[in-house]
């Protein structure tokens, strides 16, 4: 079993529409928990960061943890065709110096 | 401009022969690590850095060697390159100024390609 699991997709919604992201892990002692974007060749970017149960909101994103149910989430409102990218979901694992990824959801946003 | 910085982006070698890709970062952060990014395999660690001649292996650190002589400098060297080293790499840097928010900066990647 993989330590973080993510569907590869692709999730395609269109422009204007919400778009759910979703991840489980299976390391009950991870703590933090990251998602970030990645446009085609590109590097990650971090654009959320969630550590306690419960939802964290920043802008049109929407970052929700369910500790009891090892699940992350990651919610776009108002998606754009900008968006279109591929999303990877990150936890601490075996303490603070390492991240364990997922595989990413591509997600497209048609106009 | 905070920067993680690698050079080359883009490689083709043969087997065997010896390559380092540099990373440098310019922010003072204490920790770096290196991935390999492969399709549907996603980004796994290689090796990391807590400090200045302070490595650990990752979870595949097979074929590379790193070295940490200098806090902002975090090569990866493979002293053999083969074939199932073709991958996308990226080095990361970090803060540790709390346990449990390590949040990672990302170089702009190195295409290699190993004939």
């Amino acid at each position: 079993q993989k330590e973080v699991e993510q569907n590869s997709g692709p999730l395609s919604v269109p422009e204007g529409a919400i778009a759910s992201l979703n991840c489980t892990y299976s390391d009950r002692g991870s703590q933090s928990f990251f998602w970030y974007r990645q446009y085609s060749g590109k590097s990650p970017e971090l654009i959320m960061s969630i550590y306690s149960n419960g939802d964290k909101e920043d802008g049109r994103f929407t970052a929700q943890l369910n500790k009891a149910s090892q699940y992350v989430s990651l919610l776009i409102r108002d998606s754009q065709p900008s968006d279109s990218a591929t999303y990877l979901c990150a936890a601490e694992g075996r303490g603070f110096q390492k991240l364990v990824f997922g595989t990413g959801t591509r997600l497209l946003v048609s106009p | 401009e905070a920067q993680v910085t690698q050079n080359p982006r883009y490689l083709i070698t043969v087997t065997g022969k010896k390559l380092t890709v540099t990373c440098s970062q310019n922010m003072n952060h204490e920790y770096m690590s290196w991935y390999r990014q492969d399709p549907g395999l996603g980004l796994r660690q290689i090796y990391y850095s807590m400090n200045v001649e302070v490595t650990d292996k990752g979870d595949v650190p097979e074929g590379y060697k790193v070295s940490r002589k200098e806090k902002r400098n975090f090569p990866l060297i493979l002293e053999s390159p083969s074939p199932n080293q073709t991958s996308l790499y990226f080095c990361a840097s970090s803060q540790v100024e709390y346990l449990a928010k390590n949040i990672q900066y990302f170089g702009a990647g190195t295409r290699l390609s190993v004939l």
